[in-house]
């Protein structure tokens, strides 16, 4: 079946670096989600991606989607402690069954 | 208001209760999902409503039984668990499916910590 496979499974910076999450599909997405799931909270939506190639910002947040609409990324510039939590790509499969396929994850720790 | 609520926040239950676990929401979204959560895993989709209709089973044991009543409040009824169904249950609603099948942003719940003794 479909997956969508996420990398790395954690990450550990320093506070002020920066962080970059990836994200592969075995087959061609007809769009990605990101979520933020807090320790004890629950997954927050953060953006979508549609297009082909399309890049997003949200203040220091970079996402992309690839041009073959199979991988994106989520990159954090100068991490922050409010940036910690658990990271979760979903794509959209063009099988149109509405489902979201959730990439495993990426937890990232920042140090102060 | 774009708030999922979902009761009781923590539910301890024997394999042979029968429990039920509330969601509500007020966005006036048509679809709502529950999603099963292990610890440091992704959310796993459960069953989708649309419409106030399943439309997704992903193959979820009969113990598990959902039921929507309407537009705002899906229910999962539990029975005869066993210890393995331990989890965070989430509940989650979004608008349904464009007409070019795009799938909407969804909106969790806080989730119930359930666990089976």
């Amino acid at each position: 079946g479909q997956q969508v496979m996420q990398i790395p499974q954690y990450q550990h910076v320093q506070e002020g670096e920066d962080f970059t999450t990836y994200c592969n599909s075995s087959t061609t997405l007809s769009n990605i989600q990101w979520y933020k799931q807090r320790p004890g909270g629950h997954p927050v939506f953060l953006i979508q991606l549609v297009k082909s190639g399309e890049v997003k910002k949200q203040k220091r947040l970079t996402f992309q989607f690839g041009e073959a609409k199979k991988n994106s990324s989520l990159h954090i510039t100068a991490t922050q402690t409010t940036d910690v939590g658990t990271y979760f790509c979903a794509g959209q499969g063009s099988s149109n069954t509405g489902k979201l396929i959730f990439g495993q994850g990426t937890t990232l720790q920042v140090k102060p | 208001d774009t708030e999922v609520t979902q009761t009781p926040k923590h539910l301890v239950m024997g394999m042979t209760n029968k429990k039920s676990l509330k969601c509500e929401q007020h966005m006036g979204h048509r679809a709502m999902y529950w999603y099963k959560q292990k610890a440091k895993k992704p959310p796993e989709l459960m069953f989708v409503y649309s419409y106030e209709k399943l439309s997704i089973n992903e193959s979820v044991p009969s113990r598990f039984s959902p039921e929507c009543p309407n537009s705002s409040l899906l229910n999962l009824h539990l029975h005869a668990l066993q210890p393995e169904d331990s989890a965070l249950y989430l509940c989650a609603s979004s608008q349904v499916m464009s007409r070019d099948f795009l799938q909407y942003e969804q909106y969790f719940g806080p989730g119930t910590r359930l666990t089976v003794t």
